[in-house]
């Protein structure tokens, strides 16, 4: 099973809107972080956090982690049609030389203009 | 600029007629990374490289094989492809165990008759 789950599997809101996706993982992790990608093409990175960190901002982005729930939250503030795109968070697992990064199955925003 | 290229961006090709699809980054990062991404199922990794000769297997490794000869490429094969490795694939890169950020590929969308 993956270990990083997105909630909700689709969002559809009104430009202008704030939009806020959910992920919860299975075991502990060094940090997460949040990948937007526009229909069939590569990811883009948009934000790091450390397991130790709670709450990190970026522009229009926050990321909240909360590690006693095993969740992360994205929250993008005044969306705009640009927006419009799967929203994926990955977790590292392991360590040393067995490193992965693992990857949810997204989240599909849809911000109508 | 900073990028991670793949070749080619699209093939179709025949069942069981090998097939290598070449990556290449220009970041001197030490850890490679190779996903397919399907409808449903999201990202998943294929085979991972932590740097040069040092390779491992990912989550769905069946059927593909990887070389990490130097530092800046990390082609994937396909020895024997069949119809389900039908699929858009993705290369990518980071500096220091995927740790940090991972920089992707644009994707080579594969159709195996």
């Amino acid at each position: 099973s993956q270990q990083g789950e997105e909630d909700p599997q689709a969002l559809s809101i009104q430009e202008g809107e704030n939009a806020t996706m959910n992920c919860s993982y299975k075991t502990s992790i060094n940090n997460l972080q949040w990948y937007r990608q526009n229909s069939g093409r590569g990811l883009v990175h948009l934000i790091l956090i450390r397991s130790n960190e709670r709450e990190k901002h970026s522009g229009r982005l926050r990321v909240t982690l909360d590690t006693s729930k095993k969740s992360s939250s994205l929250l993008i503030t005044a969306s705009r049609a640009a927006d419009t795109a799967s929203y994926f968070c990955a977790t590292d697992v392991g360590g040393g030389s067995n490193y992965k990064l693992t990857f949810g199955k997204g989240t599909l925003l849809t911000v109508n203009p | 600029e900073a990028q991670v290229t793949q070749n080619p961006r699209y093939l179709i090709t025949v069942t069981g007629k090998k097939l290598t699809v070449t990556c290449s980054q220009n970041m001197n990062h030490e850890y490679m990374s190779w996903y397919r991404q399907d409808p449903g199922l999201g990202l998943r990794q294929i085979y991972y490289s932590m740097n040069v000769e040092v390779t491992d297997k990912g989550d769905v490794p069946e059927g593909y094989k990887v070389s990490r000869k130097e530092k800046r490429n990390f082609p994937l094969i396909l020895e024997s492809p069949s119809p389900n490795q039908t699929s858009l694939y993705f290369c990518a890169s980071s500096s220091w165990r995927g740790y940090n950020e991972q920089f992707f590929g644009p994707g080579t969308r594969l159709t195996v008759l």
